[in-house]
């Protein structure tokens, strides 16, 4: 069975730094394309990042250029998005997606930044 | 920067056919999904490459495309399936993800 678990989310101060974690299992995770997807409260799915295979092409929406770094482990079957320079407007619940066919996406995880 | 358009919202009386339409201009070179999303839950695939049925969804959802527009159909709406749903594609390079802003379903 696809899983994707999420984990790394908290409370953070404007200005602060948080990684995000996300543990793959149930499907050859080097083979796939990963994502970051986040949701404001009350508002819209909004795409954050993408990443290559081999993490040779990273992709961010225009939001978060130069803030947050998306990276991958592929010997740990694991996903990481590095969110660093946070403001308010970044709370949301950060979900991690693969490119898989079909696609699977985790739980989700709760980042508030708030001081 | 690319979008993609979908209704606000949509109302349907139990038993009709509902549908949703997203539309883009890249639509007619990159596959659609979609995701149904209740509150408080995270999003779940009904639909991927357009018109793909992941197992356990329904047959009484099902997916289309014609130029640069999408459509989700439900079938037999059920009381169960008031949410919201949300398209998603790729921009022309596909490397950069695009989601519509989300249609709530009404089901009356």
């Amino acid at each position: 069975e696809v899983q994707l678990v999420e984990s790394g989310g908290g409370l953070v101060q404007p200005g602060g730094s948080l990684r995000l974690s996300c543990a793959a299992s149930g499907f050859t995770f080097s083979s796939y394309w990963m994502s970051w997807v986040r949701q404001a409260p009350g508002k819209g799915l909004e795409w954050v990042a993408n990443i290559k295979q081999d993490g040779s092409e990273k992709y961010y929406v225009d939001s978060v250029k130069g803030r947050f770094t998306i990276s991958r482990d592929n010997a740990k079957n694991s996903l990481y998005l590095q969110m660093n320079s946070l403001r308010a407007e970044d709370t949301a619940v950060y979900y991690c997606a693969s490119f898989s066919s079909p696609p699977a996406w985790g739980q989700g995880t709760l980042v508030t930044v708030s001081s | 920067s690319y979008e993609l358009t979908q209704p606000p919202s949509v109302s349907v009386s139990p038993g009709q056919t509902a549908r949703i339409t997203c539309s883009g201009d890249a639509l007619p070179k990159q596959y659609a999904y979609w995701y149904q999303q209740k509150p408080g839950q995270a999003p779940v695939l009904v639909i991927y490459k357009d018109s793909e049925r992941p197992s356990g969804i329904p047959e009484r959802f099902s997916g289309s495309s014609s130029g640069t527009t999408v459509t989700l159909t439900i079938s037999g709406v059920q009381a169960e399936d008031e949410a919201d749903y949300y398209c998603q594609s790729a921009d022309s390079s596909g490397t950069r993800w695009v989601f519509g802003g989300g249609t709530k379903l009404t089901v009356l």
